[in-house]
């Protein structure tokens, strides 16, 4: 059980065009989900919390204009890359956290997006 | 200077060793301490956490926080070819939901 699943797993676009990437809770409802970066040999960064029916909270730094995130559902959030640019090239990961679960809240993670700007 | 730091590595060894992780942080704050898994081009894969101090086995894993020390661990033992991968450790504080990650060390097990 507590599969996230995304899509797609890769991607390629041009520079100024939008992609948008699908995380989606398999098995479970998902209140909360979260969007990370990760650069080649780095480590995870979180972007935004993404809560359904609510905005999403944007981590210092993340242009909220640029990363929309869209929490429409308790099984999908969706994040849309707008205008693209080379340096917007990355792995993207979501995660969802288990709703009405107390205490320790453990998050789920997706395989991942890889997104290349050319 | 980061929040949570984590030797990049890579650990080369032998099958059959143990595989010594470890991370340091320096927020006090932080309460639970999860270790991860992440295979390479996946999600990473939660293997173990512990809530506040001290010892926590599961299987070949044991994960060991000192919070006195700002410092954790994670033993591997019987290591196997299939245990190659980048480990990440994490923090959270008690309350809120904001993960925050190591930079990873890639371990590479040898047949």
């Amino acid at each position: 059980g507590a599969v996230v699943s995304q899509h797609p797993s890769r991607v390629i676009c041009k520079s100024g065009t939008s992609v948008k990437i699908e995380c989606r809770s398999l098995d479970f409802q998902a209140t909360t989900m979260f969007w990370y970066r990760q650069f080649p040999k780095q480590s995870l960064m979180l972007m935004a919390t993404s809560n359904e029916g609510s905005k999403a909270t944007y981590e210092q730094g993340v242009e909220k204009d640029k990363f929309l995130i869209n929490h429409a559902s308790l099984t999908l959030s969706t994040l849309t890359v707008t205008s693209a640019h080379p340096e917007d090239s990355s792995f993207y990961i979501c995660s969802a956290k288990i709703s009405g679960a107390g205490g320790y809240n453990e998050q789920f993670f997706g395989p991942g997006t890889r997104l290349t700007v050319l | 200077q980061k929040e949570v730091e984590q030797d990049p590595g890579p650990l080369s060894v032998p099958e059959g060793a143990i595989v010594s992780l470890n991370c340091t942080y320096s927020n006090s704050a932080f309460q639970y301490f999860m270790w991860y898994r992440q295979y390479s081009r996946k999600g990473p894969e939660l293997l173990m956490y512990t809530y506040s101090s001290g010892n926590k086995e599961d299987g070949r894993f044991t994960a060991q926080v000192d919070k006195s020390s700002k410092y954790i661990s994670l033993f591997i033992r019987d290591s196997q070819p299939s245990d190659s991968a980048t480990y990440l450790c994490a923090m959270k504080g008690a309350a809120g939901n904001k993960l925050t990650f190591g930079g990873g060390t890639r371990v590479l097990v040898k047949p």
